[in-house]
């Protein structure tokens, strides 16, 4: 079955760095999202991300984010300047343009900001 | 790593019906389980989590350690409870998280 990848799996920074979160979506899927989940409460909606460009974004999506769809198939989160309560799971998910049956999640990358 | 199995990826009944959307975990330690809806694209919400024990828009879900299951469960199914429905277990720092795959719900008038 297609799988949402996501790398890397565990990242580690120090506060002030920036990160980038990489995630290839399944190939024939046009909607792209980032979640993230901090330890211990729900997951929150960061953005979603269509026809190459950002169809909807949470208050949490504020300057510090950017996402991209650099070659066609990666899609990225980028993280400025990492402040310590960034510090969560992050999730990428697509889904097909005609919905089918939902979103597929990647695994996510779990990030720690030191 | 934590792990839930949602078995149905397709669940239609009939408006006014009981739903039960079904949710297995296995893994150690204390579970803590959430269920999320997705209405037609839009960007997942939260349902409701085991710890707070609520009821929301008439879903309850109750754990079962016995039996490794936290089933979602509504009484009398309604048209606007048509939506993806996800299992996922919270956090723990020690394990990785893998989500359920989702069940489609269609209720039909």
């Amino acid at each position: 079955e297609p799988e949402v990848t996501q790398t890397p799996s565990h990242q580690v920074t120090q506060m002030g760095q920036e990160v980038i979160l990489r995630c290839v979506p399944i190939s024939n899927h046009l909607y792209f999202y980032w979640y993230r989940q901090i330890l211990g409460q729900k997951v929150e909606f960061l953005v979603s991300f269509y026809n190459n460009e950002i169809s909807e974004k949470s208050e949490i999506f504020d300057d510090q984010f950017s996402v991209e769809r650099p070659d066609g198939s990666n899609f990225t989160l980028k993280i400025r300047s990492t402040k310590l309560e960034d510090s969560a799971m992050y999730f990428c998910a697509s889904i097909p343009t005609g919905g089918g049956l939902g979103y597929t999640f990647g695994s996510g990358t779990r990030l720690t900001v030191v | 790593a934590q792990r839930v199995t949602q078995p149905e990826k397709l669940l239609s009944v009939f408006k006014g019906a009981p739903v039960e959307l079904k949710c297995n975990y296995s893994y150690s330690g204390s579970p803590e389980l959430f269920w999320y809806v997705q209405y037609s694209r839009q960007r997942l919400q939260l349902l409701l989590r085991h710890i707070s024990r609520e009821s929301i828009k008439g879903f309850t879900a109750d754990l079962n350690k016995g039996e490794t299951s936290f089933h979602l469960k509504k009484p009398f199914a309604q048209e606007e409870d048509s939506a993806m429905y996800y299992c996922a277990p919270g956090i723990d720092s020690n394990y990785q998280l893998i989500w359920g795959a989702g069940t489609k719900l269609i209720i039909k008038p």
